[in-house]
């Protein structure tokens, strides 16, 4: 069975520090990893997304991921957080033949100025 | 264009009233998911749909049922509600004709079960 953790509720960091949210994933075959991110009162917006090629993937908003296969791990990073970057994210990997996201359970980032 | 939309967005409900959450897409895509968000749990999969007519299970489907009768639309209903189904629930559709798609989520519908 797929699965992925977040082993932090929450993250602390201050404006202007490098930010780092961790995720870990078991799956059986090559993966296929997402972070979304979500705002208060919002619905999910995606971020980026794993499906093969460099380990590091760019997306949205200046966050970027390292896909790590020795580690099982595609944990989401940025140099320099925002306090608009405060929001609930969450790992996902994708079931390739359903389409299905089995997700964390979300981790909180609280920047702070 | 207006992505996935969801009806309504706030329903507060007594306990054993019956209500169904409406979802739409106007991306033509084929396959569409209802999840529900709570707390320290992430996003759960309730039922999905891999096409018009077709339903399946997904990880915590009792006491709801679905229905796909138009490809645009993905119907949850809650026949009896219970205070447990008290929740957010997220709408997202997606196509496989390319693997690196992603999921498209609606708004969200929050819903009270007193």
């Amino acid at each position: 069975a797929q699965s992925v953790a977040q082993p932090e509720d929450q993250v602390n960091v201050a404006e202007g520090n490098p930010l780092t949210v961790k995720c870990t994933y078991s799956v059986s075959g090559n993966p296929y990893l997402f972070w979304y991110v979500q705002y208060p009162n919002r619905g999910l917006q995606f971020l980026l997304k794993y499906i093969t090629g460099d380990n590091l993937v760019k997306g949205s908003y200046g966050f970027e991921a390292e896909f790590n296969k020795s580690q099982t791990s595609f944990h989401l990073k940025k140099p320099s957080a925002l306090v608009s970057d405060s929001a609930l994210y969450f790992c996902a990997v994708r079931d390739p033949n359903t389409g299905k996201l089995i997700f964390g359970q979300g981790t909180t980032l609280q920047v702070k100025p | 264009n207006a992505g996935v939309t969801q009806t309504p967005k706030f329903r507060v409900l007594k306990t054993g009233q019956s209500m169904t959450l409406l979802c739409a897409q106007d991306m033509n895509h084929e396959y569409m998911y209802w999840y529900r968000q709570d707390p320290g749990m992430g996003l759960r999969l309730i039922h999905y749909s891999v096409g018009e007519g077709t339903t399946a299970k997904g990880e915590v489907p009792d006491g709801y049922n679905v229905s796909r009768l138009k490809k645009q639309n993905f119907l949850l209903g809650l026949e009896s509600a219970a205070p447990s189904q008290t929740s957010v629930y997220f709408c997202a559709s997606t196509t496989l004709a390319d693997l690196q798609e992603t999921q498209y989520f609606g708004p969200g519908t929050r819903l009270l079960v007193l």
